[in-house]
Formats: C-alpha cells, sequence, structure tokens
C-alpha cells in the first residue's frame, strides 16, 4: 500500500491553456473523490468516483473542468482554458465502500496561473 | 460551500498544554470526521464520530458530538511540537458521498 498518488506535485500555466492531473488512488479502493482547495480554507467537493462511474459533480465543475476514471483505476482531471481564479490546491482521496466514508488524501496538486 | 465554522480560526498553545477546537454544522450528518493537514500537505484521518456516538476516544484525542446542537469538538491533550498542524472537521450525509469540510482551526504547539 503505497497511499494515493498525485501527479505533478506543482504545475504552473499560463492563463488559457489546458491542464490535466492524474490521481492514483490505494489500489483496492473503488470510490475516488476530488477537491479543492484554496489558502487558509477547507477542501471543497469537485466530483466522486464509484469504480468507473462519475456519481456525483459538484456546481464548482464548470463545463471547463472533466474527471475521468476509465478503467475504474487511476483518475484525470482536466481544465480546459484556465483562469487565474483555477489556482489552488487539487487535491485526490480514496476510500473502500463499507468502512465508515473514511478517506485516504494525496499530497496534492498545486495550480498557479498566471 | 462549507459545511460549517470552526472555533477558534487560530490557536497558539505551549507544549504540554491542552487544545480544544470546535465545529458547527448545518445539516443532519452521517459521520463525522476530524482530519489533519500539515502545511501543502494532504489530510490525515484522525477520528470518525457516528451520529448515534456521543463520545469518542483515540490516544491523545478525544472527540464529542453534540447533534442537537449540530456541534462537534476535538480535544488534544497534552500537546506535542508534532501536532502543529491545521485541524478540519468533515461531515457526510450517506457513506459514500462527498465530504464537506469546515474551514480549519490552525493549531501551533510552541516547544
Amino acid at each position: 500500500d503505497t497511499g494515493v498518488s498525485q501527479n505533478p506535485r506543482h504545475k504552473i500555466t499560463k492563463r488559457g491553456q489546458n491542464v490535466t492531473f492524474r490521481c492514483d488512488p490505494i489500489s483496492e479502493h473503488n470510490r475516488l473523490y476530488w477537491y479543492r482547495q484554496t489558502l487558509g480554507q477547507g477542501p471543497e467537493f469537485l466530483t466522486y468516483f464509484q469504480n468507473e462511474a462519475q456519481l456525483e459533480k459538484s456546481r464548482l465543475l464548470s463545463d471547463r473542468f472533466s474527471a475521468e476514471r476509465p478503467k475504474g483505476s487511476f483518475s484525470t482531471l482536466e481544465i480546459q482554458r484556465t483562469e487565474q481564479g483555477d489556482s489552488a490546491m487539487y487535491l485526490c482521496a480514496s476510500s473502500l465502500a463499507g468502512q465508515g466514508n473514511i478517506q485516504y488524501f494525496g499530497a496534492g496538486t498545486r495550480l498557479s496561473v498566471l | 460551500s462549507q459545511q460549517g465554522e470552526e472555533d477558534p480560526q487560530a490557536l497558539s498553545i505551549q507544549e504540554g498544554e491542552n487544545a480544544t477546537m470546535n465545529c458547527s454544522y448545518k445539516t443532519s450528518i452521517n459521520n463525522l470526521q476530524w482530519y489533519r493537514q500539515n502545511s501543502g500537505r494532504g489530510l490525515v484521518h484522525l477520528i470518525l464520530i457516528r451520529s448515534n456516538e456521543r463520545e469518542k476516544h483515540s490516544g491523545r484525542l478525544r472527540v464529542t458530538l453534540d447533534t442537537s446542537k449540530k456541534s462537534s469538538s476535538l480535544l488534544i491533550t497534552a500537546s506535542r511540537a508534532a501536532d502543529t498542524a491545521s485541524y478540519f472537521c468533515a461531515t457526510d450525509g450517506a457513506a459514500g458521498n462527498k465530504l464537506t469540510f469546515g474551514g480549519g482551526t490552525r493549531v501551533l504547539v510552541k516547544p
């Protein structure tokens, strides 16, 4: 068990560019979550997968954001036409059904949009 | 949007003292959890309390839950410098769904 892995750890991009982040959950976990966290705030939910199915999306997830989990293992989060307001820490978490919704978080990807 | 508020927003104590922080939430919950986050890192689960429980202990941690007041408290006893971190409460309405976090309490434990 190597924990939840997120890549890259840091991403600096120019406004208008597309970015993609990857999350590798704990291998036996069937649930995967994306959150966004800005400085001094708690994480805010973006979206949630059970296996490969995307079951819930926040209103925060505008049409510039898309997430996939094609084989029920790793997930990607893509942001198109980035804006300065997208600058934040993007956190991925995974959990196993039947364990009380305890979520295990990765170290996050910090996005800076210039 | 944030589920609720945490109080205080920041706390500074000496090593060996106890740290208490409170969390309020707005809607009915299934579970309430507390997480710790060291600066610039991911969150680490500390303890979970179910809606039908009133108090739970884990090592130096004590959590209480009052569903009538929609509030919870986290007590860290005999604090250590390594306890310096931000602490967040998180609620969910059903197993497997999203967690809704509070704004966090930033704790500084001075050696």
